[in-house]
C-alpha cells in the first residue's frame, strides 16, 4: 500500500499562475484534509472533506478550491496563485478521528 | 480562537535523558489530544493519542494530560539520536477538526 500520495513534490510558480495539487489515498479512509504549514506557524487546515462529495472549509481557505474527486482523491486548485501562499502543502487521510496519515507534501514556490 | 501552545525549541538533551514536552490549549471542551512527530523535510506521524486525564504509556513514550490544568505533555525515556525532530501536539475541536500546535524542536546529543 501507498498511503496518501501527492503529486507534484516541488512548483514554482509565477504570481497570477493556476495549478491543481493532486491527492490519493489507497486506505479506504472516508475523511480527506488538506493543510500548508509555514515556518512558526505549524500546520493549518485549509478544506477538508469528510466524506466523498462533501467538502467544507478550514482555517485559511481564501485563494483556493478543493474537488473530492470520489472516495480516493483529494485536490487542492490554486486559482490566482500568489507568494503569500508559498508553503508546503500537506494532505492527510483519516478514518478514525484525530489519527490522520499524511503525504509526503508538496513544496510550492510562487515568485 | 482555540489556540495550541508549543515551547519552539529547541530542546536539547544528552543520549540517555528524559525528555519533557509541553502544550497548552484554550478550548475547555477538548476530549482527545495527539502527539504526532516530524521529522527534517517529512511529513508528520502520529505517535500518541490520550483521552483521559493521567499518563498513558507506550514503550519509551508518556503522554500526559491535564484537562483542569489544560495542560499535555509527552516525555520520551531514553532518548535518542533518532528521535531528534519536531514534536507537534494536536488539540481536537468541538467541530472534530485537529488544531496544532507549531511544534517543539528536540535535538537529541550523542
Amino acid at each position: 500500500n501507498a498511503g496518501v500520495t501527492q503529486t507534484p513534490k516541488f512548483q514554482v510558480l509565477k504570481t497570477g499562475q493556476s495549478m491543481t495539487l493532486q491527492c490519493a489515498q489507497d486506505m479506504n479512509h472516508n475523511s480527506m484534509y488538506w493543510y500548508r504549514q509555514d515556518p512558526g506557524m505549524g500546520l493549518r487546515l485549509i478544506y477538508y472533506s469528510a466524506s466523498e462529495g462533501t467538502t467544507d472549509k478550514g482555517e485559511v481557505p481564501n485563494g483556493y478550491n478543493v474537488s473530492r474527486l470520489n472516495k480516493r482523491e483529494f485536490s487542492l486548485r490554486l486559482e490566482s496563485a500568489a507568494p503569500s501562499q508559498t508553503s508546503v502543502y500537506f494532505c492527510a487521510s483519516s478514518e478514525m478521528v484525530g489519527t490522520q496519515y499524511f503525504g509526503p507534501g508538496t513544496r510550492l514556490l510562487v515568485l | 480562537q482555540k489556540e495550541v501552545e508549543q515551547n519552539s525549541g529547541p530542546l536539547s538533551v544528552p543520549e540517555g535523558a528524559i525528555a519533557s514536552l509541553n502544550c497548552t490549549y484554550s478550548d475547555r471542551v477538548s476530549q482527545s489530544f495527539f502527539w504526532y512527530r516530524q521529522y527534517s523535510g517529512k511529513s508528520p506521524e502520529l505517535i500518541m493519542s490520550i483521552y483521559s486525564n493521567g499518563d498513558k504509556e507506550d514503550g519509551r513514550f508518556t503522554a500526559q494530560l491535564n484537562k483542569a490544568s489544560q495542560y499535555v505533555s509527552l516525555l520520551i525515556r531514553d532518548s535518542q539520536p533518532s528521535d531528534s525532530a519536531t514534536y507537534l501536539c494536536a488539540v481536537l475541536d468541538s467541530s472534530y477538526k485537529l488544531i496544532f500546535g507549531s511544534g517543539t524542536r528536540l535535538l537529541v546529543r550523542p
